[in-house]
């Protein structure tokens, strides 16, 4: 069985940073791009990023361009998002997503606030 | 960037309805677009994928069409458990992008 598993949330102050981490199983987890989805409190779905399953081309939505940065470990089957710069507004749930966009992890909390 | 354009936004209806939601690309993104069903505190669970491909699991009483930009979610008839957040998904090219939602609500 398919299985993503992310780690990492937290309460951080604007301006700070946070490292969210996704552990995968189930797959080939280097033959797939993986997604970063968010969704702040009461709101709609918003993708945030993604990688190749080589780590070699990365994506990225604009209002995150900059301040966050995915990366991967093939050898360890985990996906990580790199945040800096931490807004009020990146205040979300954030899931990690396979490609093909059917699998996806539980989600874990990040909280913006002072 | 490709938007994506769902409606309605909220839809009241009765046990035993049959319903359909929509989803509007702005350009073509051929069948690469997922509907999902959303309920308060737990991640989306997929009901369709590649626009009319029925998720192991899932309840026949859901179907998606449409192919280009222009697609359909429907379900044949409520059930209880149908009350939920909807929404579409492309995924044919970066950035992908999602509707708005719709609230599906008890009439």
């Amino acid at each position: 069985e398919e299985q993503l598993l992310e780690s990492g949330g937290g309460l951080v102050q604007p301006g700070g940073s946070l490292r969210l981490s996704c552990a995968a199983s189930g797959f080939t987890f280097s033959n797939y791009v993986i997604s970063w989805v968010r969704q702040a409190p009461g709101k709609g779905l918003e993708w945030v990023s993604a990688i190749r399953g080589s780590g070699d081309i990365t994506y990225y939505e604009d209002s995150v361009k900059g301040r966050f940065t995915i990366s991967r470990d093939n050898s360890k089957n985990t996906l990580y998002l790199q945040m800096d710069s931490l807004r009020v507004e990146d205040t979300a749930v954030y899931y990690c997503v396979k490609e093909g966009q059917r699998t996806w992890g539980q989600g874990t909390l990040v909280t913006v606030s002072s | 960037d490709i938007q994506m354009t769902q409606s309605p936004s909220t839809l009241s209806a009765s046990v035993g309805d049959r319903v359909t939601i929509t989803c509007r690309a702005s350009q073509s993104i051929s069948i690469w677009l997922a509907w999902y069903q959303q309920k308060p505190g737990k991640a989306p669970k997929v009901l369709i994928y590649k626009a009319s491909s029925l998720e192991s699991g899932v309840p026949s009483r859901f179907s998606g069409s449409g192919s280009g930009t222009d697609f359909t979610l429907t379900i044949s008839s409520l059930q209880p458990d149908d009350f939920a957040t909807y929404y579409c998904h492309q995924y044919s090219s970066f950035p992908y992008t999602f509707g708005q939602g719709t609230k599906l609500e008890i009439k």
